[in-house]
């Protein structure tokens, strides 16, 4: 079985400042992995997601992530946060030759001062 | 390209009403799914079809049917609605199961008194 761990249900970032959000999974075999953005009353939108190959993915709006199967993890960054960024963001884990169906985490509401 | 559309944005059910809530999809795709958002609980999975004709349960089912009417749409049933079920509810497709990521809809915010 997958599951996933979102460390922190809160953020708090400076604009400009680097932002770290981190994801670690479990899962009995090699995983996807994604990333999910969800702005105020809107759906889960799609930031990158890792299948195969090279393990720094690149995504959206300057975010990328990297797979590292040592840690479990898959922390999501960016350099230098905008106040447009602030929202709710979501890891998920699927499992190839399973059901596929991603487990997502509890989330994680990244907060964006001036 | 409207992507998933679901209707209603919002809706208030007294306990006991029944209500279903509609998701329709315009890409084409295999795959649906219905999830509810409750605070501090991420993304739960109610219920996905894999393909027409096809429907299963996920890790929530209790309190939902569903139906896939054809490709495009795929509708979630509140038979008789309990406060426990005020959430948001959110559709989701994909090409097919094991071709993720998955496109959702805007949601559905319910409230049940």
């Amino acid at each position: 079985a997958q599951s996933v761990t979102q460390l922190g249900s809160h953020v708090s970032v400076s604009e400009g400042a680097l932002v770290l959000l981190r994801c670690n999974y479990s899962s009995s075999v090699p995983p996807y992995l994604f990333w999910y953005v969800q702005y105020p009353n809107q759906g889960l939108q799609l930031l990158l997601k890792y299948t195969t190959g090279a393990t720094l993915v690149k995504g959206i709006n300057g975010f990328e992530a990297e797979f590292k199967k040592s840690e479990t993890s898959f922390h999501l960054t960016k350099p230098s946060a905008h106040m447009s960024d602030a929202a709710e963001y979501f890891c998920a884990v699927s499992d190839i030759g399973g059901s596929y169906i991603p487990t997502f985490g509890r989330g994680t509401s990244l907060i964006v001062h001036p | 390209n409207a992507g998933v559309t679901q209707t209603p944005k919002f809706q208030v059910l007294k306990t006991g009403q029944s209500m279903t809530l509609q998701c329709a999809q315009d890409m084409n795709h295999n795959s649906m799914y219905w999830y509810r958002q409750d605070p501090g609980m991420g993304l739960r999975l109610i219920y996905y079809s894999a393909s027409e004709g096809t429907t299963d349960k996920g890790e929530v089912p209790n309190g939902y049917n569903v139906s896939r009417l054809n490709k495009r749409e795929f509708s979630l049933r509140l038979e008789s609605a309990a406060p426990s079920q005020t959430s948001v509810y959110f559709c989701a497709s994909s090409e097919t199961v094991s071709n993720q990521p998955q496109h959702f809809g805007d949601g559905t915010r319910l409230s049940i008194l």
